[in-house]
């Protein structure tokens, strides 16, 4: 079966430089989901879609941004990198029509910032 | 948004069931219990989720107490695959978001 598929798996940025994730769900899946992990912490919420439309925001820097495309796949924009910013990044997708059902992740994007 | 408080840790023997408890005495009458566990450097992974009725798959089951401030995922017979981080989630019915608390870490033994 189809599965979340996230892109890059690892990511190396410099300090001060941007870096752009990619996501994309699993087919006819309504609801994407941004998440931030950083070492030896849980997953953070910053940002979900549903239908195309920015849903509800969580602890989303204001550097960062997010969109999800008439295609379903969905792009977290990340500016100004800091070193803080290191982390695993994970996407989830669910089909959430009639009330929340089980969250499909990703495998992640491991982003390095030196 | 309502709280979930879990152990930080537990330990089985393989081959063992294990009860998780999951407290959450905020829950509100929308809000559904949701598990999910997380191996090491692996995504999330969906266990379980339920309303007011217990639920059982292939993985778990999930009891649910009835006045739904407290729940316990209940794996039949432990593995050493099933060693992860378990998080207890409320979802609330129409919010697209969710909060992963601390979890509890699951160590089990050979």
């Amino acid at each position: 079966a189809a599965g979340v598929i996230q892109s890059p798996r690892h990511l190396i940025k410099e300090k001060r430089e941007t870096a752009t994730l990619k996501c994309y769900p699993i087919p006819r899946h309504d609801t994407v989901y941004w998440y931030q992990q950083g070492p030896g912490q849980d997953p953070q919420f910053l940002i979900s879609f549903y239908e195309k439309m920015q849903s509800d925001k969580g602890s989303i820097p204001d550097r960062f941004s997010a969109q999800q495309f008439s295609d379903y796949h969905s792009e977290l924009n990340m500016s100004s990198l800091e070193l803080g910013d290191s982390a695993l990044y994970f996407c989830a997708s669910s089909l959430d029509r009639q009330g929340p059902t089980e969250a499909f992740f990703g495998q992640g994007t491991r982003l390095t910032v030196v | 948004d309502a709280k979930t408080t879990q152990p930080n840790s537990m330990e089985s023997n393989e081959e063992e069931p294990v009860h998780l408890p999951c407290n959450h005495s905020t829950i509100s009458g929308t809000d559904y219990i949701h598990w999910y566990r997380q191996l090491p450097s692996q995504g999330p992974e969906y266990v379980i989720h339920g309303l007011t009725s217990n639920v059982n798959n292939r993985m778990a089951s999930l009891a649910i107490a009835e006045d739904r401030k407290s729940s316990t995922l209940i794996l039949h017979r432990a593995t050493l695959r099933d060693a992860a981080v378990y998080y207890c989630i409320l979802r609330a019915y129409n919010f697209n978001k969710f909060y992963f608390g601390s979890g509890t870490k699951l160590n089990v033994k050979p």
